[in-house]
Protein backbone atom coordinates (compact mmCIF):
# COMPACT_ATOMS: atom_id res chain seq x y z
CA UNK A 1 0.00 0.00 0.00
CA UNK A 2 1.38 3.26 -1.10
CA UNK A 3 1.37 6.06 1.39
CA UNK A 4 1.04 9.66 0.75
CA UNK A 5 3.64 10.64 -2.35
CA UNK A 6 4.50 14.57 -2.95
CA UNK A 7 6.57 15.38 -5.89
CA UNK A 8 8.68 16.59 -6.60
CA UNK A 9 10.90 16.30 -3.31
CA UNK A 10 13.26 19.39 -4.20
CA UNK A 11 12.17 22.17 -6.06
CA UNK A 12 14.22 25.15 -6.92
CA UNK A 13 12.66 28.46 -8.23
CA UNK A 14 13.91 31.94 -8.71
CA UNK A 15 12.04 34.79 -7.79
CA UNK A 16 9.07 35.88 -9.44
CA UNK A 17 8.50 31.69 -10.58
CA UNK A 18 5.83 29.86 -10.28
CA UNK A 19 5.89 27.08 -7.77
CA UNK A 20 3.37 23.54 -8.42
CA UNK A 21 3.90 21.26 -5.65
CA UNK A 22 1.76 17.87 -5.76
CA UNK A 23 0.24 15.68 -3.34
CA UNK A 24 -1.51 12.17 -4.16
CA UNK A 25 -2.74 10.88 -0.90
CA UNK A 26 -3.06 7.46 0.11
CA UNK A 27 -5.33 5.47 -1.77
CA UNK A 28 -9.49 5.84 -1.03
CA UNK A 29 -8.28 9.10 1.25
CA UNK A 30 -10.43 12.02 0.32
CA UNK A 31 -9.43 14.32 2.76
CA UNK A 32 -6.10 16.32 2.12
CA UNK A 33 -4.40 19.02 4.68
CA UNK A 34 -0.84 20.70 3.23
CA UNK A 35 1.27 22.40 5.73
CA UNK A 36 4.39 24.72 5.59
CA UNK A 37 7.93 24.16 8.00
CA UNK A 38 9.78 27.29 8.03
CA UNK A 39 13.45 26.98 8.90
CA UNK A 40 13.93 26.24 12.42
CA UNK A 41 10.01 25.95 13.27
CA UNK A 42 7.76 23.20 13.61
CA UNK A 43 4.34 22.84 10.66
CA UNK A 44 1.55 25.77 10.44
CA UNK A 45 -0.87 24.76 8.95
CA UNK A 46 -1.95 25.99 5.78
CA UNK A 47 -5.46 24.45 4.09
CA UNK A 48 -7.82 21.56 4.31
CA UNK A 49 -9.27 20.22 1.57
CA UNK A 50 -11.82 17.64 0.69
CA UNK A 51 -12.24 16.46 -3.03
CA UNK A 52 -13.22 19.93 -4.82
CA UNK A 53 -13.81 21.65 -1.53
CA UNK A 54 -11.77 23.40 0.39
CA UNK A 55 -12.84 23.09 4.23
CA UNK A 56 -10.67 25.40 5.84
CA UNK A 57 -8.16 27.56 4.79
CA UNK A 58 -7.14 29.85 8.06
CA UNK A 59 -3.59 29.19 7.61
CA UNK A 60 -3.37 30.11 3.62
CA UNK A 61 -1.71 33.66 2.81
CA UNK A 62 -4.34 35.84 1.22
CA UNK A 63 -2.15 36.39 -1.25
CA UNK A 64 0.28 34.31 -4.52
CA UNK A 65 -1.16 30.57 -2.72
CA UNK A 66 -4.21 28.69 -4.06
CA UNK A 67 -4.53 24.87 -3.66
CA UNK A 68 -7.03 22.40 -5.33
CA UNK A 69 -7.98 19.02 -4.87
CA UNK A 70 -10.07 17.83 -7.99
CA UNK A 71 -12.09 15.19 -7.96
CA UNK A 72 -9.39 13.53 -10.57
CA UNK A 73 -5.57 13.46 -9.80
CA UNK A 74 -3.90 14.53 -6.93
CA UNK A 75 -3.82 17.90 -4.98
CA UNK A 76 -2.06 20.85 -5.93
CA UNK A 77 -0.61 23.66 -3.83
CA UNK A 78 0.22 26.99 -6.34
CA UNK A 79 2.58 29.71 -4.94
CA UNK A 80 2.59 32.67 -7.81
CA UNK A 81 5.40 34.71 -7.89
CA UNK A 82 7.87 33.17 -5.38
CA UNK A 83 9.50 35.31 -3.26
CA UNK A 84 13.07 34.58 -0.86
CA UNK A 85 10.63 33.76 2.23
CA UNK A 86 8.34 30.85 0.33
CA UNK A 87 11.52 28.65 0.84
CA UNK A 88 10.28 25.88 3.30
CA UNK A 89 9.29 22.61 3.65
CA UNK A 90 5.73 21.69 2.37
CA UNK A 91 4.13 18.81 3.80
CA UNK A 92 0.89 17.37 2.50
CA UNK A 93 -1.09 14.69 4.52
CA UNK A 94 -4.24 12.87 4.30
CA UNK A 95 -7.45 10.66 5.94
CA UNK A 96 -10.47 8.74 4.71
CA UNK A 97 -12.68 11.30 6.54
CA UNK A 98 -12.79 14.29 8.64
CA UNK A 99 -14.07 12.43 11.03
CA UNK A 100 -16.39 12.86 14.11
CA UNK A 101 -15.81 13.54 18.03
CA UNK A 102 -15.51 10.01 18.70
CA UNK A 103 -13.56 8.81 15.53
CA UNK A 104 -9.70 8.44 15.45
CA UNK A 105 -8.97 9.67 12.26
CA UNK A 106 -5.41 9.94 11.49
CA UNK A 107 -3.75 12.05 9.26
CA UNK A 108 -0.58 10.56 7.16
CA UNK A 109 2.18 12.40 5.80
CA UNK A 110 3.68 12.62 2.65
CA UNK A 111 7.67 13.29 3.13
CA UNK A 112 7.47 17.19 1.94
CA UNK A 113 8.54 18.79 -0.90
CA UNK A 114 12.01 21.14 0.09
CA UNK A 115 11.22 25.09 -1.90
CA UNK A 116 13.92 26.83 -2.71
CA UNK A 117 14.07 30.06 -3.67
CA UNK A 118 17.20 31.90 -5.53
CA UNK B 1 17.72 7.27 11.19
CA UNK B 2 15.36 9.65 12.92
CA UNK B 3 11.87 7.50 14.41
CA UNK B 4 9.32 9.21 17.28
CA UNK B 5 7.35 6.51 19.11
CA UNK B 6 4.35 7.05 20.52
CA UNK B 7 3.65 3.90 22.11
CA UNK B 8 -0.23 4.53 23.27
CA UNK B 9 -3.00 4.26 20.36
CA UNK B 10 -5.28 5.62 23.13
CA UNK B 11 -5.43 6.95 26.39
CA UNK B 12 -8.35 7.26 28.33
CA UNK B 13 -8.70 9.88 31.58
CA UNK B 14 -11.68 10.82 33.87
CA UNK B 15 -12.46 14.61 33.72
CA UNK B 16 -9.69 16.41 36.44
CA UNK B 17 -7.32 13.84 36.26
CA UNK B 18 -3.69 14.50 35.06
CA UNK B 19 -2.72 12.97 31.94
CA UNK B 20 0.04 11.87 30.19
CA UNK B 21 0.90 11.47 26.56
CA UNK B 22 4.41 9.25 25.88
CA UNK B 23 6.31 9.71 23.36
CA UNK B 24 10.11 8.78 22.57
CA UNK B 25 12.13 9.45 19.79
CA UNK B 26 15.24 8.42 17.64
CA UNK B 27 17.72 11.44 16.46
CA UNK B 28 21.69 11.03 15.24
CA UNK B 29 22.08 14.19 17.00
CA UNK B 30 20.07 16.70 19.02
CA UNK B 31 16.71 17.24 18.31
CA UNK B 32 14.01 19.69 18.02
CA UNK B 33 10.66 18.10 19.42
CA UNK B 34 6.90 19.34 18.82
CA UNK B 35 3.72 18.21 20.36
CA UNK B 36 0.67 18.89 17.66
CA UNK B 37 -2.85 18.57 18.62
CA UNK B 38 -5.98 17.76 16.24
CA UNK B 39 -9.76 18.55 16.47
CA UNK B 40 -12.11 16.43 14.55
CA UNK B 41 -12.61 18.10 11.19
CA UNK B 42 -9.46 20.14 11.72
CA UNK B 43 -5.83 20.24 10.68
CA UNK B 44 -2.85 19.81 12.70
CA UNK B 45 -2.24 22.64 15.15
CA UNK B 46 0.57 23.33 17.33
CA UNK B 47 1.20 23.07 20.68
CA UNK B 48 4.59 23.62 22.41
CA UNK B 49 8.01 22.97 21.26
CA UNK B 50 11.27 22.05 22.58
CA UNK B 51 14.44 23.86 21.26
CA UNK B 52 16.57 24.57 24.14
CA UNK B 53 16.99 25.57 27.23
CA UNK B 54 14.59 24.60 30.47
CA UNK B 55 13.16 21.02 29.98
CA UNK B 56 10.38 21.25 31.22
CA UNK B 57 8.11 23.37 28.47
CA UNK B 58 4.72 25.08 28.89
CA UNK B 59 2.37 25.48 25.44
CA UNK B 60 -1.02 25.92 24.82
CA UNK B 61 -4.25 24.58 26.45
CA UNK B 62 -2.80 24.49 29.62
CA UNK B 63 -0.49 21.91 28.62
CA UNK B 64 3.61 20.69 29.25
CA UNK B 65 6.38 18.89 28.36
CA UNK B 66 9.30 17.18 29.46
CA UNK B 67 12.05 16.93 27.67
CA UNK B 68 14.40 14.07 29.15
CA UNK B 69 17.75 13.49 27.11
CA UNK B 70 18.81 10.49 28.87
CA UNK B 71 15.56 8.79 28.47
CA UNK B 72 15.32 10.07 25.05
CA UNK B 73 11.85 11.11 25.76
CA UNK B 74 9.13 14.02 25.34
CA UNK B 75 5.95 12.99 27.17
CA UNK B 76 3.07 15.18 27.00
CA UNK B 77 1.26 16.33 30.60
CA UNK B 78 -1.54 18.18 31.92
CA UNK B 79 -2.61 18.49 35.83
CA UNK B 80 -6.23 18.51 34.99
CA UNK B 81 -7.51 17.03 31.83
CA UNK B 82 -10.75 18.58 30.48
CA UNK B 83 -13.50 17.04 28.22
CA UNK B 84 -12.87 19.35 25.65
CA UNK B 85 -8.89 18.09 25.39
CA UNK B 86 -10.24 14.76 23.33
CA UNK B 87 -8.36 15.01 20.17
CA UNK B 88 -5.58 13.18 18.61
CA UNK B 89 -2.27 14.09 19.98
CA UNK B 90 1.02 13.84 17.38
CA UNK B 91 4.82 14.39 18.47
CA UNK B 92 7.60 15.07 16.30
CA UNK B 93 11.13 15.16 15.97
CA UNK B 94 13.86 17.09 14.03
CA UNK B 95 17.18 16.51 13.83
CA UNK B 96 18.98 20.01 14.57
CA UNK B 97 22.28 19.12 13.64
CA UNK B 98 20.78 18.35 9.83
CA UNK B 99 20.53 22.06 9.01
CA UNK B 100 17.72 23.81 7.39
CA UNK B 101 17.26 20.44 5.19
CA UNK B 102 16.24 18.38 8.38
CA UNK B 103 12.59 17.76 7.74
CA UNK B 104 9.97 16.76 10.39
CA UNK B 105 9.28 13.06 11.32
CA UNK B 106 6.14 12.77 13.05
CA UNK B 107 5.12 9.93 15.64
CA UNK B 108 1.78 7.94 14.37
CA UNK B 109 -0.63 9.57 17.14
CA UNK B 110 -2.42 9.27 20.27
CA UNK B 111 -6.10 9.20 20.47
CA UNK B 112 -7.08 11.11 23.59
CA UNK B 113 -10.59 10.18 25.08
CA UNK B 114 -11.11 12.60 28.09
CA UNK B 115 -14.24 11.18 30.00
CA UNK B 116 -16.99 13.56 31.96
Amino acid sequence: NAGVMQNPRHLVRRRGQEARLRCSPVKGHSHVYWYRQLPEEGLKFMVYLQKENIIDESGMPKERFSAEFPKEGPSILRIQQVVRGDSAAYFCASSPRGGGASDRVWQYFGPGTRLTVT
Amino acid sequence: AQSVAQPEDQVNVAEGNPLTVKCTYSVSGNPYLFWYVQYPNRGLQFLLKYITGDNLVKGSYGFEAEFNKSQTSFHLKKPSALVSDSALYFCAVRDRDGGSQGNLIFGKGTKLSVKP
